[in-house]
């Protein structure tokens, strides 16, 4: 069965350091998204690609950057890790419709101390 | 700009009791509509969409939804709350700027709570 798939599921890390979260998807979508979760907040959009070679920053991208070389992954990296980027990470994919069904990962959860 | 807003961050009911999770959203076009459910430690699953068919969408696990244009409201209910419906619920617009499968627009979710 096709899936998307999030590494780590847990990480803690020290402030200042750079963080790679990982996110593959066998769905062969175009469309890959990162969001993080905060109580309160619900989900923000970080960045969000429409296919191989092509990125763009949502609405809290600051501290953030992705790259896409494939269709299936896209990875998400946390330049200097703060305090305020702790969170849950979740990943997530679509197809090219915009009725479409927006498929998630199970999460990463980041702590950075 | 298209936005969501949920209201009620916790909702609690008994078991058997109507479930009703509100939804109001903010769209300058025609919106395509959702509901996730997360349940603890688990991403996001659809439970229901709207995608200007019918107004009245039925969902998964006796979940449904009305579109209301001029309410502009996507309210969630489920006649008969069980325990197992206990979780967290997001409502969602999509954005249809760029008309290929954009980013959603999420609330910022209503915990559901059912007392036995």
């Amino acid at each position: 069965d096709a899936e998307i798939t999030q590494s780590p599921r847990h990480k803690i890390t020290e402030t200042g350091r750079q963080v790679t979260l990982a996110c593959h998807q066998t769905w062969n979508h175009n469309n890959m998204f990162w969001y993080r979760q905060d109580l309160g907040h619900g989900l923000r959009l970080i960045h969000y690609s429409y296919g191989v070679q092509d990125t763009n920053k949502g609405e809290v991208s600051d501290g953030y950057s992705v790259s896409r070389s494939n269709t299936e992954d896209l990875p998400l990296t946390l330049e200097s890790a703060a305090s305020s980027q702790t969170s849950v990470y979740f990943c997530a994919s679509r197809t090219s419709r915009n009725t479409g069904e927006l498929f998630f990962g199970e999460g990463s959860r980041l702590t950075v101390l | 700009a298209q936005s969501v807003t949920q209201l009620g961050s916790h909702v609690s009911v008994s078991e058997g009791a109507l479930v009703l999770l509100r939804c109001n959203y903010s769209s300058s076009v025609p919106p395509y509509l959702f509901w996730y459910v997360q349940y603890p430690n688990q991403g996001l699953q659809l439970l229901l969409k709207y995608t200007s068919a019918a107004t009245l969408v039925k969902g998964i696990n006796g979940f449904e939804a009305e579109f209301k244009k001029s309410e502009t409201s996507f309210h969630l209910t489920k006649p008969s709350a069980h325990m197992s419906d206990a979780a967290e619920y997001f409502c969602a617009v999509s954005d249809p700027v760029y008309n290929q499968g954009g980013k959603l627009i999420f609330g910022q979710g209503t915990e559901l709570s059912v007392k036995p």
